[in-house]
């Protein structure tokens, strides 16, 4: 069975400094596919970011990018240049064959002025 | 573009009272579609997933039943309603090809 991990419940940044949220995975399939998404306190869910286990560069989309690093199993979120608008919960997920998410249970990013 | 509404946004009900969520996906067609629950502080966990009209597949036991009986709707139901079904409900689509969900805005369930 799929299991994502993330052992940080909250973080603390302070604004333009950079962060990164831990996630690591547990799965015995070759291909899957990472995922990271951001709800804020409105509660809906924003896709962020996205590797695949058999990309070899670790993806970026603007200000976020994911450390994917397969030996270890883990696939940490970057965010460079924080903003006040950065506060919010994160989750981390995971899929194998079809698309069925399985998540974490979240970071809560608060971002200081 | 592709758009997903959940209604209602909130939504408290009685113990033993039946429920009716609604998710519709406007723009895209023959979408996968998901339901999900987020209890309070705790990450997603999926309850189904469909494929196609009248295609349900069922992850977890439990007290809820889920319908599609249109290629973008899908509905979430419940004969009584027990106090743990309380939480936060999310809908999600993806193109069947694809491979990021598209969440809705969620419904917030209190049953009292």
């Amino acid at each position: 069975a799929q299991k994502i991990t993330q052992t940080q419940p909250g973080m603390f940044v302070q604004e333009k400094e950079a962060v990164t949220l831990d996630c690591t995975y547990d799965t015995s399939d070759q291909s899957y596919g990472l995922f990271w998404y951001k709800q804020p306190s409105s509660g809906e869910m924003i896709f962020l970011i996205y590797q695949g286990s058999y990309d070899e560069q670790n993806a970026t989309e603007g200000r976020y990018s994911l450390n994917f690093q397969k030996a270890r199993k883990s696939a940490n979120l970057v965010i460079s240049a924080s903003q006040l608008g950065d506060s919010a919960m994160y989750f981390c997920a995971m899929t194998t064959g079809f698309q069925k998410l399985v998540f974490g249970t979240g970071t809560r990013l608060l971002v200081s002025p | 573009s592709q758009t997903i509404h959940q209604w209602p946004a909130t939504l408290v009900q009685p113990v033993g009272s039946p429920l009716s969520l609604e998710c519709t996906v406007e723009g895209t067609s023959n979408p996968n579609l998901y339901w999900y629950r987020q209890a309070a502080g705790r990450g997603l966990q999926l309850l189904f997933y469909s494929v196609g009209i009248g295609q349900i597949s069922s992850e977890v036991p439990q007290n809820l039943s889920a319908s599609r009986p249109q290629d973008r709707q899908f509905i979430l139901s419940s004969k009584k309603l027990l106090l743990s079904d309380s939480g936060f409900y999310l809908c999600a689509w993806s193109s069947s090809g694809g491979r990021e969900q598209y969440f809705g805005p969620g419904t917030r369930l209190t049953v009292t």
